[in-house]
């Protein structure tokens, strides 16, 4: 398996474009997750997902944010309209039954 | 709330052991887990402990105490290349919620 994916791996925007980040979680795992990483603020949990169904989305920071699952092998996190403050690296992990996670690569999004 | 703390930083020398704490305090405890994260790169995972006592895998041992909300990590033998960021994460419940700590960056110095 080549592991969770996520694209673009790179993203950079100006201040009040859409961003929409993108995740094709490992084969077989029922669980998805979405999570924000910067300096201030360590690795944080912004939403996840059991069976393409979204369990617990308290950690998403507002309404600017929203994220879908519309199969077991995708899923997208949308910023819109995006800011400065929101420039961190987002990482997608998922996990079957033992609740370990397995992390992609991560997507370093800078808003200017 | 959830609290789950470490320490900020730590330095060691190449050769040494170093012991990295964690503390929580959560509403709920099924597993605590340990990651790796070097800069720029993914969590990659090392530890898991549910019960009491020392897990041992190779160079790294984690260690929980459930009664005092307490555990560590434990690395041997250091290696520059263990220079990186050490998460400590707790599973809340069954249904696979977790939360981290804000991580420990360990530098390994020759």
């Amino acid at each position: 398996d080549a592991g969770v994916i996520q694209s673009p791996r790179h993203e950079v925007t100006e201040m009040g474009q859409e961003v929409t980040l993108r995740c094709k979680p490992i084969s077989g795992h029922d669980y998805l997750f979405w999570y924000r990483q910067t300096m201030m603020r360590g690795l944080e949990l912004l939403i996840y997902f059991n069976n393409n169904v979204p369990i617990d989305d308290s950690g998403m920071p507002e309404d600017r944010f929203s994220a879908k699952m519309p199969n077991a092998s995708f899923s997208t996190l949308k910023i819109q309209p995006s800011e400065p403050r929101d420039s961190a690296v987002y990482f997608c992990a998922s996990s079957g039954d033992w609740a370990l996670k397995f992390f992609g690569p991560g997507t370093r999004l800078t808003v200017l | 709330g959830q609290n789950i703390d470490q320490p900020t930083e730590m330095t060691a020398t190449e050769g040494a052991i170093v012991q990295i704490n964690c503390t929580y305090q959560t509403s709920g405890f099924n597993g605590l887990f340990w990651y790796q994260q070097h800069a720029g790169e993914a969590p990659t995972f090392l530890s898991y402990n549910v019960l009491d006592g020392l897990e041992e895998k190779g160079r790294f041992s984690s260690f929980l105490s459930r009664s005092k909300g307490y555990s560590y990590l434990l690395l041997k033998e250091l290696q520059m290349k263990d220079s990186a960021s050490y998460l400590c994460a707790v599973r809340l419940y069954n249904n696979n919620d977790m939360r981290f700590g804000a991580g420990t960056r360990l530098t390994v110095k020759p």
